[in-house]
């Protein structure tokens, strides 16, 4: 069965601090996503990766960055946190297609806090 | 800017009965359309993948039809159940772009 596994459920950090948000899968995906959920707002696409080392920005990527240096794993960092960056974020994978109709296969979430 | 509008908002049903809800989508640049179902504290569930225009796919009493040409997708629950309650979420993928963009999402309720 398909595994996306996030770092933390849930995560409190404070204003200005670099954090990190780890995601793992294990079905050899080529595809990640990084996603962050807002209320009234539907998922909306930070970053994502269709191979190792390879990166592209999404709708809202300023205030972050990602890294994805093994195929199954893939980093998202706020280089310096803030308050406007409390959200649930999501991470995805997918197996790559050409035909694109292949869904996503999500994590649980975290839940993050920026005091 | 592709937008991608789900209508209701919300929705509540009593047990029993049959629901429907609407996605829409750029009618033009169509490459697939996707909807999931996401229950509380749980991680979003991919219930289809669809891409082509008068397709219809069915999952136990749910299933949808697509129509690209007018740029919508509904999706039908039949004899809801207090399981079905979620938010469902749909999302399309352009063929100009190699990402999804998704709805905001209709929560539904199902009252016992």
């Amino acid at each position: 069965d398909v595994k996306v596994t996030q770092s933390s459920r849930y995560l409190v950090k404070r204003t200005g601090e670099k954090v990190f948000l780890e995601c793992v899968q294990d079905m050899d995906h080529e595809n990640m996503f990084w996603y962050r959920q807002d209320p009234g707002l539907g998922l909306r696409l930070i970053y994502f990766s269709y191979d190792v080392k390879m990166k592209e920005k999404g709708d809202i990527p300023e205030g972050y960055s990602v890294s994805r240096e093994k195929k199954e794993r893939f980093s998202l960092i706020l280089e310096s946190a803030s308050t406007n960056q409390t959200s649930m974020y999501l991470c995805a994978s997918s197996l790559y297609s050409v035909q694109s109709n292949q869904p996503q296969h999500f994590g649980d979430g975290t839940r993050l806090s920026i005091l | 800017i592709l937008n991608v509008e789900q209508s209701p908002q919300s929705l509540h049903v009593q047990e029993g009965d049959s629901t429907n809800f609407t996605c829409s989508f750029p009618s033009s640049n169509f490459y697939a359309l996707h909807w999931y179902r996401w229950e509380t504290a749980k991680s979003p569930e991919a219930l289809f993948v669809m891409t082509l225009n008068g397709d219809e796919k069915k999952k136990g009493r749910i299933s949808a039809t697509l129509n690209t040409k007018e740029g919508y997708s509904y999706l039908y629950i039949k004899g809801s159940q207090p399981e079905d309650s979620a938010t469902y979420l749909c999302a399309f993928r352009p063929r100009s772009a190699s990402k999804i963009i998704f709805g905001s999402g209709t929560r539904l309720s199902i009252r016992p």
